[in-house]
């Protein structure tokens, strides 16, 4: 079974140029999360998804952050335009259950650079 | 609110030593603990967790972790570390309560270099 898996694994862009992550959760997930990762800081939480509905975008950082989750199956995480801040690594997750034991499974990450 | 702290940003540690990371978390709700680990080029693995029971919680790969309620804490050791241990290890916790949001919160984590 295939796990959670994203693209692209790494991105660079200059600064005010647009960038689109994208996540496929395991099959069956319901839940989908977004955590970011900027260096030497802790891992962040971002958004969750349940299905196609935002869950919780609490940790959104800002309004130049776009997640999407059209028909309740992968997801993209555009920035737009892009900042030096926002480098760092993302990290989409899946869980089968909104229950707070279910076990959160993560991707390798996307890591993006913005120069 | 809740926060994790990993007080060791990097430990390292000779093959076959014993390695404690340390892991202290402040919440105001009850909470369910984690331990995630990141292999070298690899995503987020997770390597145990406490939901409910025994306070001592074990993995396949010989670590173990116990939750200290009265000391908000989630230490993970390992007896006898290996070199393909080498990773870095993050403490998280997540609200026990249903429909209290499932987001975890996650320590700066801990990079573990096992040596020869």
């Amino acid at each position: 079974e295939a796990g959670v898996t994203q693209f692209p694994s790494h991105s660079v862009i200059e600064k005010g140029q647009t960038v689109t992550l994208r996540c496929d959760p395991i099959s069956g997930h319901d839940n989908l999360y977004w955590y970011r990762r900027v260096m030497g800081k802790e891992i962040k939480f971002l958004l969750h998804f349940v299905k196609e509905s935002k869950q919780d975008e609490s940790g959104m950082p800002n309004n130049r952050f776009l997640a999407e989750r059209t028909g309740g199956t992968y997801s993209t995480l555009k920035v737009q335009p892009a900042e030096l801040e926002d480098s760092g690594v993302y990290f989409c997750a899946s869980s089968q259950e909104t229950l707070s034991g279910n076990t959160i499974y993560f991707g390798e990450g996307s890591w993006l650079t913005v120069v | 609110a809740q926060s994790v702290t990993q007080l060791d940003s990097q430990v390292p540690v000779f093959e076959e030593a014993p390695v404690e990371l340390r892991c202290n978390y402040s919440s105001s709700v009850s909470v369910y603990l984690f331990w995630y680990v990141q292999y070298p080029n690899q995503g987020l693995q997770l390597l145990l967790k406490y939901l409910s029971g025994s306070t001592l919680v074990e993995s396949i790969n010989g670590f173990e972790a116990e939750f200290n309620k009265s000391q908000t804490s989630f230490h993970l050791r390992k007896p006898s570390v290996h070199i393909s241990d080498t990773a870095e290890y993050f403490c998280a916790v997540r609200n026990i309560l249903t429909g209290g949001g499932n987001k975890l919160t996650f320590g700066t984590g801990t990079q573990l270099k096992v040596e020869l």
